[in-house]
């Protein structure tokens, strides 16, 4: 199986503030990379595929980057509304597998 | 717009097989190019892909799960299911049902459904 690690864990941060959260394949998985949002008791929002093609609907704050082994999810200026947990999920190779998610929370 | 949504019982008992259900409505289970995947969220926890299903029937399980894992399609009822077997407290979790191309993307998912195993 591909493993997925996600950094940080968790990270406060404030409106405004840019973010920058890092997940690492244990492999290559090209682009095959995928972006969700969490908030409590709802379930996962798919925000970025392909590593960086942005899904219709999302804010134009969030971008991702990356490839092969290392990617990065970005929220230029934070809003109220993007405190949430944050996972990413290879689509390179079954079994699909998932970040351990970062939790975003208020400084 | 497509929309999922599970449905099954909430509790089960340790040994017994867990059963739910993902309606899909807004769309047809038999269009090409889709699959139809089971993912659960353990407490506090990741999340973890189980299986899917193509409309033809042909599956793809975690192997993790692999020997204790049935997922099926009901075309004609544009549903799909889940059977788990010999469950135990570790299976207690929240069960998403969720769709994807053949890019791997889920999207949508189900609102998901909490299955808590149990005496």
């Amino acid at each position: 199986d591909i493993q997925m690690t996600q950094s940080p864990s968790s990270l406060s941060a404030s409106v405004g503030d840019r973010v920058t959260i890092t997940c690492r394949a244990s492999q290559s998985i090209s682009s095959s990379l995928n972006w969700y949002q969490q908030k409590p008791g709802k379930a996962p929002k798919l925000l970025i595929s392909a590593a960086s093609s942005l899904q219709s609907g999302v804010p134009s704050r969030f971008s991702g980057g990356g490839s092969r082994t290392d990617f990065t999810l970005t929220i230029s200026s934070l809003q109220p509304e993007d405190f949430a947990t944050y996972s990413c999920q290879q689509s390179y190779s079954a079994p699909w597998t998932f970040g351990q998610g970062t939790n975003v929370d208020i400084k | 717009q497509v929309q999922l949504q599970e449905s099954g019982p909430g509790l089960v008992k340790p040994s017994q097989t867990l059963s739910l259900s993902c309606s899909v409505s807004g769309g047809s289970i038999s269009i090409g190019g889709y699959y139809w995947s089971w993912i659960r969220q353990n407490p506090g926890k990741g999340l973890e892909w189980i299986g899917y299903i193509y409309k033809t029937g042909s599956t793809n399980y975690n192997p993790s799960l692999r020997s204790r894992v049935i997922i099926s399609v009901d075309t004609s009822k544009n549903q799909f299911s889940l059977k788990l077997s010999s469950v135990t407290a570790a299976d207690t979790a929240v069960y998403y049902c969720a769709s994807s191309s053949s890019m791997g993307a889920f999207d949508p998912w189900g609102q998901g459904t909490l299955v808590t195993v149990s005496s």
